[in-house]
């Protein structure tokens, strides 16, 4: 079946610009997450969804970042005014579960600001 | 809190030799235990996981020991290819009343021919 899927795969935008970063979870999937990976580094926690509800955004780096779950399904992470700091590789995840269970990641978006 | 430690890496080898990639755990219970693969240019994937206290996860000629006793999953593999060059995850699931995996930082692998 479809795993999880993420767009644009590659994005750059000048620094000060907004970029919205979309990901698509396993359908049924009611879990979802978002990392933040900088070349080299391990996975940073950014923001947890159970359904549209996001009870945990405490990995949020600033207000310029927030993010939003429609439908159970669709997410779409927005920053604005974008820094050369947020170039990385943002990781979408999703699981049937509450953390419990195996995640399945997608691919990434990796954001380059210049 | 929960947490992961993994050796530093890289970690560089020929191709067919035995890869060990030490991790160590603190956790309240006893949870399942995870191992992810991340190879170049992709997202993480669980290579395997164990649920309880001495069982062994295996996949891809990979395996990795639940051990309570010393509260570790090595990863090993008797003989690397060059295609197992990646970055690996030891990982915990969430507990209590996070809702959040713990992931250690990763080893990245580099297998030479």
């Amino acid at each position: 079946g479809a795993g999880v899927s993420q767009s644009p795969s590659n994005k750059v935008t000048e620094k000060g610009k907004d970029v919205e970063l979309r990901c698509d979870p396993i359908s049924g999937h009611t879990a979802l997450y978002w990392y933040r990976q900088s070349l080299g580094q391990g996975l940073e926690f950014l923001i947890y969804f159970q359904g549209n509800s996001a009870p945990d955004k405490s990995g949020l780096p600033s207000d310029r970042f927030s993010a939003e779950r429609t439908g159970g399904s669709v997410s779409t992470l927005t920053i604005q005014r974008t820094q050369q700091e947020d170039s990385a590789v943002y990781l979408c995840a999703s699981s049937s579960g509450t953390g419990y269970d195996e995640q399945y990641f997608g691919p990434g978006t990796r954001l380059t600001v210049t | 809190g929960d947490s992961v430690t993994q050796m530093e890496g890289p970690v560089t080898l020929s191709e067919e030799a035995f890869l060990t990639i030490n991790c160590t755990y603190t956790a309240t219970g006893y949870p399942s235990l995870f191992w992810y693969v991340q190879y170049p240019g992709e997202g993480l994937q669980l290579l395997l996981k164990a649920t309880k206290a001495d069982d062994k996860g295996s996949n891809k000629g990979f395996e990795a020991t639940y051990r309570k006793e010393t509260t570790s999953f090595h990863l090993e593999k008797g003989s690397v290819q060059v295609s197992d060059s990646a970055v690996y995850f030891c990982a915990l699931p969430a507990s209590g009343g996070s809702y959040i995996p713990t992931f250690g930082r990763g080893t990245s692998l580099i297998v030479h021919p």
